[in-house]
């Protein structure tokens, strides 16, 4: 069974543009969840999707914004990109909550 | 909302030495996991523990929901076992949205 796919693997934007990343879940697996990692906060959570719907949503602003399509992939958009975006985003997986979730490579962003 | 706690921060090893990693919580444990990311970054589930104790070669968990605590034990460290160990829960049941320590930095050298 394929593992959760993060594309693309790597980014480089410059401040103030705009980026898309995606998540496909393991198949099967009807809940997506964001997380951002950085050096200093860590690993945060930003949203979790099941069956298209947004079921939480983390503390960041209205900058970032995610979707959940009706095969289970997901897309997040981070709006006016800031210097301080540039993390190690990760995407997980699973069923549905209640179970052990499972994480992609990730998509290393870096702003400039 | 729910505070995970890790201890140590850091944890130098020789190889073939043991050690055990520990998670503190502020609130009830509900959808509890421990993770270990490589030095690529990769973050791997190696236990979905929220009660109870589970073995998978040379790693084991134990969670005490009672006390607010799980405890992962690695036996025989190999360099490969080298990384960041993070353990995590869910504020409330039903969801995905976990709440990450800050890790234990992990080294084993040969």
């Amino acid at each position: 069974k394929a593992g959760v796919t993060q594309t693309p693997r790597y980014l480089i934007k410059t401040r103030g543009q705009q980026v898309t990343l995606s998540c496909s879940p393991i198949s099967g697996h009807r809940s997506v969840s964001w997380y951002q990692q950085t050096p200093g906060q860590g690993l945060q959570f930003l949203f979790e999707y099941f069956s298209e719907t947004q079921r939480n949503k983390g503390n960041f602003p209205g900058r970032f914004s995610g979707r959940q399509f009706s095969n289970s992939r997901s897309e997040m958009n981070v709006s006016t990109l800031e210097l301080g975006d540039s993390a190690l985003y990760l995407c997980a997986s699973s069923p549905d909550g209640n179970q052990p979730q499972h994480f992609g490579d990730g998509t290393r962003l870096s702003i400039l | 909302g729910i505070q995970v706690e890790q201890s140590p921060p850091d944890l130098i090893l020789q190889e073939g030495a043991n050690s055990t990693l520990r998670c503190n919580f502020s609130d009830s444990v509900n959808n509890l996991q421990w993770f270990h990311q490589n030095p690529w970054g990769q973050l791997i589930n190696l236990f979905y523990i929220p009660s109870g104790t589970k073995q998978n070669g040379r790693l084991s968990a134990t969670t005490v929901a009672t006390e607010r605590y799980s405890l992962l034990y690695i036996s025989s460290s190999q360099t490969t076992d080298s990384g960041v160990y993070f353990c995590a829960d869910s504020a409330q049941l039903n969801t995905d949205k976990l709440i990450f320590g800050t890790g234990t930095r992990l080294q084993v050298f040969p």
